[in-house]
C-alpha cells in the first residue's frame, strides 16, 4: 500500500529564505509525483508535475526534483516570499496505475514578512 | 484554462436533511471527476471516483448510500450527503480529468471546495 509522507509538517522562516521541503513515498512504482499548493479554507492548485522518466520540473521560484529509486521528491522554493504562505502537498497515483492520487500529509509554510 | 468550480462554497445545515454539493467543469469536458474529503488540518482523503454516464466507484468506508454521487453530463458531477449528521462536516473538494485511464500525462484539476457545517 503506497504511503506518502511529508515533512516537515510545520515550517515558520523569515522573508527571504531558500526552503526545502520534503516527500517521501513507499512504492516507488509510480507514473508521476504532482506538488500543490492550498491556501487556508480554499482548493489546491497544482504547481508542478513530474514525470516518471523527468528528474525535475521548473516553475519560476520553484524547483521540484524527483528520485523514483529513493522514493523522494523535493520541493525548493528560492527567495520565499509572504506571498508563499500556504500548505503544500504532494500526491502520487498508487502503483496499480489508476489514475487517483494519494495525498502526502502536507507541510504548512508561513514566511515571515 | 481547465478551471474547476464547485456550489456551493459553504452551507450550514440541520442534522437530519440532504445537502447537493455540485462540481463543473467550465471549460474541458471531464471523463472523470473525484470526489475528496479534508477534515481541519489533514490531508485530502479520495471519497469516490465517478465516470459520465455510469455508477461511481467508492472508496473502502465510504458509504455508498450515504454519499450519492451523480455524474450526470461531462461537466457536472453532483455529491448529495444525505441525512447529515454533525460528523459529517469537513470541507469536500472535487477534481476532474480529462483522463480516464493510466496516463502518464494525466492530471486532476481541482475545484475551491466546499465547506460543510452541519448542526
Amino acid at each position: 500500500k503506497q504511503e506518502v509522507t511529508q515533512i516537515p509538517a510545520a515550517l515558520s522562516v523569515p522573508e527571504g529564505e531558500n526552503l526545502v521541503l520534503n516527500c517521501s513515498f513507499t512504492d516507488s512504482a509510480i507514473y508521476n509525483l504532482q506538488w500543490f499548493r492550498q491556501d487556508p479554507g480554499k482548493g489546491l492548485t497544482s504547481l508542478l508535475l513530474i514525470q516518471s522518466s523527468q528528474r525535475e520540473q521548473t516553475s519560476g521560484r520553484l524547483n521540484a526534483s524527483l528520485d523514483k529509486s529513493s522514493g523522494r521528491s523535493t520541493l525548493y522554493i528560492a527567495a520565499s516570499q509572504p506571498g508563499d504562505s500556504a500548505t503544500y502537498l504532494c500526491a502520487v497515483p498508487p502503483p496499480s496505475g489508476t489514475y487517483k492520487y494519494i495525498f502526502g500529509t502536507g507541510t504548512r509554510l508561513k514566511v515571515l514578512a | 484554462g481547465a478551471v474547476v468550480s464547485q456550489h456551493p462554497s459553504w452551507v450550514i445545515c440541520k442534522s437530519g436533511t440532504s445537502v447537493k454539493i455540485e462540481c463543473r467543469s467550465l471549460d474541458f469536458q471531464a471523463t472523470t471527476m473525484f470526489w475528496y474529503r479534508q477534515f481541519p488540518k489533514q490531508s485530502l482523503m479520495l471519497m469516490a471516483t465517478s465516470n459520465e454516464g455510469s455508477k461511481a466507484t467508492y472508496e473502502q468506508g465510504v458509504e455508498k448510500d450515504k454519499f450519492l454521487i451523480n455524474h450526470a453530463s461531462l461537466t457536472l458531477s453532483t455529491l448529495t450527503v444525505t441525512s447529515a449528521h454533525p460528523e459529517d462536516s469537513s470541507f469536500y473538494i472535487c477534481s476532474a480529468s480529462t483522463g480516464q485511464g493510466i496516463s502518464s500525462t494525466d492530471t486532476q484539476y481541482f475545484g475551491p471546495g466546499t465547506r460543510l457545517t452541519v448542526l
